[in-house]
């Protein structure tokens, strides 16, 4: 296992069109992260799912944005009517919830750029 | 959420220890520290995480303050490779809350 993957890597896109990322975790890791960065700040959280479960969406998601991950495995995150300002690095993250801890492992990101 | 506070940025020379500060005076009893750094052009990576007492491992150590309001990440002998974004992060136990809350954390520079 390579670690958390996501495809693609780079997304150039028109706005007002809509965009799908995936996201591959670490098998076996229960629980699955979106976070968006832009440049110069840290990550901010949007979604995350306890197995297929959505447990918790954060402000930033808005209508616009929707996650999935349909059998507890991979993930998409799907964004339609783009924006000028959904151009950013969406990150996905997965961890394995044991006890109280709970390392999260991160994928390379995809760079979604909209013209 | 309980926040941080970090320097903007600092600068290491090769090879030298380098102690990154993080200020959380509002952390509750029950807040783990994380440190996660991120180099360029890559997703965060863990580096170490505590809750009270202080924590070495095979990438750095955290030596965490006795009230707990303050932490520091030592990196023992900074290498070019280091150079990243250090974030200082809290969050209470993982079974009640997952998400990580980043700030905008500490732009490591190393020069050779």
């Amino acid at each position: 296992d390579t670690g958390v993957s996501q495809n693609p890597r780079h997304k150039i896109t028109k706005r007002g069109q809509n965009v799908t990322f995936r996201c591959d975790p670490i098998s076996e890791h229960n629980r699955l992260y979106w976070y968006r960065q832009t440049l110069g700040q840290g990550p901010e959280f949007l979604t995350y799912f306890q197995n297929e479960a959505q447990l918790e969406k954060s402000r930033l998601l808005s209508d616009r944005f929707s996650a999935e991950r349909p059998k507890g495995s991979f993930s998409t995150l799907e964004i339609q009517r783009t924006e000028q300002g959904d151009s950013a690095m969406y990150l996905c993250a997965s961890s394995l919830l044991q006890g109280a801890y709970n390392e999260q492992f991160f994928g390379p990101g995809t760079r979604l750029t909209v013209l | 959420d309980a926040k941080t506070t970090q320097p903007n940025s600092m600068e290491s020379n090769e090879e030298e220890p380098v102690h990154l500060p993080c200020n959380h005076s509002t952390i509750s009893g029950t807040d783990y520290i994380h440190w996660y750094r991120q180099l360029p052009s890559q997703g965060p990576e863990y580096v170490i995480h505590g809750l009270t007492s202080n924590v070495n491992n095979r990438m750095a150590s955290l030596a965490i303050a006795e009230d707990r309001k303050s932490s520091t990440l030592i990196l023992h002998r900074a290498t070019l490779r280091d150079a990243a974004v250090y974030y200082c992060i809290l969050s209470p136990p993982g079974g009640s809350q997952g998400n990580l809350i980043f700030g905008k954390g500490t732009k490591l520079s190393v020069k050779p």
